[in-house]
């Protein structure tokens, strides 16, 4: 399993300035992805990050508006940048780990989740 | 891209049995199911992999329907914790897991 920690849990945040949130898994791991919820609805999937590398965006998503970073193989950060209310919604950031017991798949973990809310 | 769940809301009484469908317009690689609880974070339910490979919760069980691309999530005499919304994941080989849009399942005592 992976035990993942965001911050902050939320945040206030007026028009026009950022917000960047952590994502702290306790053990390495290669992939993780960043993920949009907005309030009764779906799981969006706002970008890949791999370390070492810049990370994959989703149609609809670009680095301008999101840069994440990935320093190491247990961090990332997704930045929210030029606020306005429509970004009011939860991040999640979420971490792929081999399920292990002899499968061959991933298992995927999701952090708590950072509700920001812009005024 | 977006796989389609149906129903998109359950209301059962403790004790009843629920299905849950996916489906996709896409070939699949894996289907994963995902429960979520209000204000929590999604919890991992159940994987079946194309091949039949899968693995899961000792009381729900699901399907995958390759050729059909569909999968069904069926959990059985229902309890009072298995309220929450229900996703389905599908991944198409790249890794990324692509969510619907969810099944709100709420069991009446």
């Amino acid at each position: 399993s992976a035990v993942i920690s965001q911050k902050p849990s939320r945040d206030i945040c007026q028009r026009g300035t950022s917000l960047t949130i952590q994502c702290q898994v306790d053990s390495q791991v290669t992939m993780m992805f960043w993920y949009r919820q907005q309030p009764g609805q779906s799981l969006t999937l706002i970008a890949t990050a791999n370390q070492g590398s810049e990370a994959t965006y989703e149609s609809g998503f670009v680095i301008d508006k999101f840069p994440i970073s990935r320093p190491n193989l247990t961090f990332s950060t997704l930045t929210v940048s030029n606020l306005s209310p429509e970004d009011s919604s939860i991040y999640l950031c979420s971490v792929e780990k081999p399920t292990g017991g002899g499968y061959s798949y991933n298992e995927q973990f999701f952090g708590p989740g950072t509700r920001l809310t812009v005024l | 891209q977006q796989p389609v769940q149906s129903p998109q809301a359950v209301i059962l009484r403790e004790g009843e049995d629920a299905v849950i469908n996916c489906s996709s317009s896409k070939a699949l690689y894996s289907v994963h199911w995902y429960r979520q609880k209000h204000g929590e974070a999604p919890v991992f339910l159940m994987i079946l992999l194309k091949g039949g490979e899968q693995k899961g919760h000792e009381k729900i069980s699901a399907s995958f329907n390759e050729k059909k691309q569909q999968s069904s999530l069926y959990l059985t005499a229902s309890q009072l914790s298995y309220s929450g919304t229900y996703f389905c994941g599908t991944e198409l080989r790249d890794d990324k897991i692509i969510f619907g849009k969810g099944t709100r399942l709420h069991i009446l005592p």
